[in-house]
């Protein structure tokens, strides 16, 4: 089983549609998580941490399983400039090392 | 500031030269680490320095090289690169040793491309 599996999409939504990725991972020690957006060229850019009571920022909404080592992302109401990678990614143990999911594109399509 | 800046952005070499990439961030982080990162794959780590050390080298080839000098700034120099490592190298520094707590800050990047 790989370290962090993700949807391996590409997802194409139109405009204002919902969209959930969904991603696992296998360290049961993993300690933090967080969602990663890599826009075409660019560097990954933080999206949001995720923790177990679940957080939200605007229309993006991040939950975390511990139990099922499971890590969801929605999106609500798509935009155009939402098009991007998403990057799911997890960190634990005693060093600093972070593992990158493959990623997951979508596309928003006018 | 809230950024992690590497330079150059683009670089070409040749199989027989040495260059480094350097990468700089002045907000306090005390881990900073390279990544390497091939078109259409995630990130893969490279070398993690914490508090100036080299605590992870995930099996590197000794053709590329990092140094930390200060808490501020990482390097990494290459030497007798291979075609097949052209990528982008992504600079990335965290917060604190007890793991990200608030997430990586990555830098822009440099692409480079070995001839």
């Amino acid at each position: 089983r790989k370290e962090v599996e993700q949807d391996p999409g590409p997802f194409n939504v139109p405009e204002g549609a919902t969209v959930a990725f969904n991603c696992t991972y296998s360290n049961s020690a993993s300690q933090s998580f967080f969602w990663y957006r890599q826009d075409c060229r660019k560097e990954p850019k933080l999206l949001m941490s995720v923790y177990s009571s679940g957080n939200e920022d605007g229309r993006f909404t991040a939950q975390l399983n511990r139990a099922s080592q499971y890590i969801s992302l929605l999106i609500r109401d798509s935009k155009l400039s939402d098009s991007a990678t998403y990057l799911c990614v997890v960190s634990g143990g005693s060093n600093y090392k972070l593992t990158f999911g493959k990623g997951t594109l979508l596309t928003v399509n006018p | 500031d809230t950024e992690v800046t590497q330079t150059p952005k683009h670089l070409v070499m040749g199989m027989t030269n040495k260059k480094s990439l350097k990468c700089e961030q002045h907000m306090g982080h005390r881990a900073m680490y390279w990544y390497k990162q091939k078109a259409k794959k995630p990130p893969e780590l490279m070398f993690v320095y914490s508090y100036e050390k080299l605590s992870i080298n995930e099996s590197v080839p000794s053709r590329f090289s990092p140094e930390c000098p200060n808490s501020s700034l990482l390097n990494l120099h290459l030497h007798a690169l291979q075609p097949e490592d052209s990528a982008l190298y992504l600079c990335a520094s965290s917060h604190t040793d007890a793991g990200p707590d608030y997430g990586y800050t990555f830098g822009s990047g440099t692409r480079l491309t070995v001839v």
